[in-house]
């Protein structure tokens, strides 16, 4: 089974600031790597699939990078409707899919 | 548009069962598998398995076979996943979610709360 890291568990930045999410697997997934946000009460949403790709309807302030085994989620002006918990998911080697233990973006 | 709706939260007791429901509209039922996804409170997702819905055909991670089943009914569009021999460990919200054939996960139900408690 593929672990997922993410790191850090929190980060706390203003408004307008750019936050770097980082995540890393255990062995290789490739380019097999998802982001994705959840607010408080609701499902966790498609953010970025294929590492880079982002999903339909996703501002382009969000981006994603990285392969084989460290990847990174910037958002690259924090807006107010961003601060929420990013998760990532390898689907390179499953079953089963794995999914990280998140990153909480909060308001500094 | 595509959706997937699943039944309200439940409360049981350790050692019963709990069978939650999803109905999915807006695509063609049978061309994507179904995922279950559950989350305990303040942790990241697991994934528990998938039915495959022209079928039925299921695989369940391996922490979760011999207790969770899943079944489909065609005719309605509509995906259950039952968890027998509850434990308090098992309290979180369950998610159903459609999956692409290489794994992304695009679409997600609203999830459903199972609290164990005695």
């Amino acid at each position: 089974e593929v672990v997922m890291t993410q790191s850090p568990a929190t980060l706390s930045v203003s408004p307008g600031e750019r936050a770097a999410l980082s995540c890393r697997a255990s062995q290789s997934v490739s380019s097999k790597l998802a982001w994705y946000q959840q607010k408080p009460g609701q499902a966790p949403r498609l953010l970025i699939y294929d590492v880079s790709t982002r999903a339909t309807g996703i501002p382009a302030r969000f981006s994603g990078s990285g392969s084989g085994a460290e990847f990174t989620l910037t958002i690259s002006s924090l807006q107010s409707e961003d601060f929420a918990v990013y998760y990532c998911q390898q689907y390179g080697q499953w079953p089963p899919l794995t999914f990280g233990g998140g990153t909480k973006v909060q308001i500094k | 548009q595509v959706q997937l709706v699943q039944s309200g939260a439940e409360v049981k007791k350790p050692g019963a069962s709990v069978k939650v429901s999803c109905k999915a509209s807006g695509y063609s039922f049978t061309d994507y598998y179904i995922h279950w996804v559950r989350q305990a409170p303040g942790q990241g997702p697991e994934w528990m398995g998938w039915i495959k819905p022209n079928s039925g055909g299921t695989h369940f991670a391996q922490m979760f076979r011999g207790r969770v089943t899943m079944t489909r009914d065609t005719s309605i569009s509509t995906v259950y996943m039952e968890v027998t021999s509850l434990r308090s460990d098992d309290t979180a919200v369950y998610y159903c979610a459609r999956v692409t054939p290489v794994g992304i996960i695009d679409y997600w139900g609203q999830g459903s709360l199972v609290t164990v408690s005695s």
